[in-house]
């Protein structure tokens, strides 16, 4: 029972428009939610994250949107720049203080120059 | 970048050997923690360890178990290898007192079981 879903198994955006990145979840306890970003042959790395008291969360071109009722959230990233190009993870857990994520599939972000 | 490596970086093995990966960190951090990223799947929690000896199983542990007797390191052991767990092993941890639940990863380690 995949939890946390991505959809979208890939995106592809013209460098220097909007990157629009969704993650859906199913269980409603979960409360604080993460973006990693992943290159190849690396390990993911921290991006961005938003707790469920919070609609919005923004960090440079970066804004991640939580939308409770609708168990959503989405990744914005404006301007997109080819190094965008990676791997996209949601993550959530139950609460602030714990330590378990649950992660979503993945969206590879393709940034054309 | 949080000190965290992992051992092997890649590994070819057989069906049925016995094989140990290992996770080092210099941070000091409480909590470590092992995933497989597999295609379709993204990453999946093994298992994690919250304390040095106190370890507790995730959502896909069945056919690994794991150790911890230092806080700087992490084992992950496949008993008898299947080449259904052929992946990619990511090594994360993470530190409560960071005001946050980021977890910090490792490089990954490519295991191919034959």
């Amino acid at each position: 029972d995949q939890q946390v879903k991505q959809n979208s198994p890939s995106l592809s955006v013209q460098e220097g428009r909007i990157s629009i990145l969704n993650c859906d979840y199913t269980n409603s306890m979960f409360d604080y939610f993460l973006w990693y970003k992943k290159y190849p042959a690396e390990g993911p790395t921290f991006l961005i994250s938003i707790s469920s008291i919070k609609d919005k969360n923004e960090d440079g071109r970066f804004t991640v949107f939580l939308n409770k009722s609708a168990k959503h959230l989405s990744l914005h990233i404006v301007p997109s720049q080819p190094g965008d190009s990676a791997v996209y993870f949601c993550a959530a857990s139950l609460d602030f203080g714990n330590e378990k994520l649950t992660f979503g599939t993945g969206t590879r972000l393709t940034i054309i120059p | 970048d949080a000190g965290i490596t992992q051992s092997p970086r890649h590994k070819v093995t057989e069906t049925g050997t016995p094989v140990t990966l290992r996770c080092h960190q210099t941070e000091n951090h409480r909590y470590m923690y092992w995933y497989r990223q597999d295609p379709g799947h993204g990453l999946r929690l093994i298992h994690y360890s919250y304390g040095v000896k106190d370890t507790d199983k995730g959502e896909v542990s069945d056919g690994y178990s794991v150790s911890r007797s230092k806080t700087e390191d992490f084992l992950l052991t496949l008993e008898s290898a299947t080449s259904s767990q052929t992946s990619v092993y990511f090594c994360a941890i993470s530190d409560q007192l960071a005001g946050d639940n980021e977890q910090f990863f490792g490089p990954g380690t490519r295991l191919t079981v034959l």
